[in-house]
């Protein structure tokens, strides 16, 4: 069983349109997070969600709005896509406050606005 | 910012031990040494963690430095398969993982 999954692996898309992608975990964790990598390879930390609240929200546009229905899952919707969001989207999940976190990457969604 | 500073990129032969350094000098005494990989187009994958003590599991080694300012990464018996980005990552708990470059390690036969 796959421990993160994220949907759609692949997403080709305009410019100017609202897309979502999709994370669940089965692994009971607490906290899930967004991850962006681009084209240079640097991955940065977007948001983080502990109990379906927000704690980390670095400075990523608002268009970029994450939803968490419940602590299995945290979606990333979109909004006015631009060229520059083109990147590979990675969700993470892990235990909030333990001293040995093991954060548990997904396979990631390349996201290619054109 | 990353707190770690690693070589861009490394080799290694098949079946020698691969030693990936870190510095991380400023690290306090509540952060952890955390290893994760990333081989191409798949997600970060933990390897090992330390906040003392050397650590060992099934994939590798860590060592940590008395004053704990820097850090080496052992794989012991390297594969084609361990071609990967290599990060090293200071964390506190509660915290934020915080990606680095990385060491792209290259493993040839």
């Amino acid at each position: 069983d796959t421990a993160v999954s994220q949907t759609p692996k692949y997403l080709v898309t305009q410019m100017g349109n609202d897309k979502s992608i999709k994370c669940e975990q089965n692994l009971g964790h607490d906290t899930m997070y967004w991850y962006k990598q681009d084209s240079k390879k640097f991955l940065k930390i977007m948001f983080s969600y502990n109990n379906k609240e927000l704690i980390i929200n670095e400075t990523v546009p608002n268009r970029f709005s994450p939803k968490s229905p419940d602590k299995a899952h945290l979606n990333l919707h979109i909004n006015s896509l631009e060229l520059g969001d083109s990147a590979v989207y990675f969700c993470a999940s892990s235990l909030w406050g333990q001293d040995h976190t093991e954060a548990f990457f997904g396979q990631g969604t390349r996201l290619t606005v054109v | 910012d990353a707190k770690t500073t690693q070589p861009t990129s490394m080799d290694c032969a098949e079946g020698r031990a691969a030693n990936l350094p870190c510095n991380h000098s400023t690290i306090s005494g509540n952060e952890y040494v955390y290893w994760y990989r990333q081989i191409h187009s798949q997600g970060p994958q933990y390897i090992i963690h330390g906040l003392k003590n050397n650590e060992t599991n099934e994939m590798a080694s860590l060592i940590i430095t008395e004053d704990r300012k820097s850090s080496t990464l052992i794989l012991p018996h390297a594969t084609l398969r361990d071609t990967a980005v290599y990060y090293c990552i200071v964390y506190n708990q509660g915290g934020k993982l915080i990606f680095g470059q990385g060491t792209e390690l290259s493993v040839k036969p």
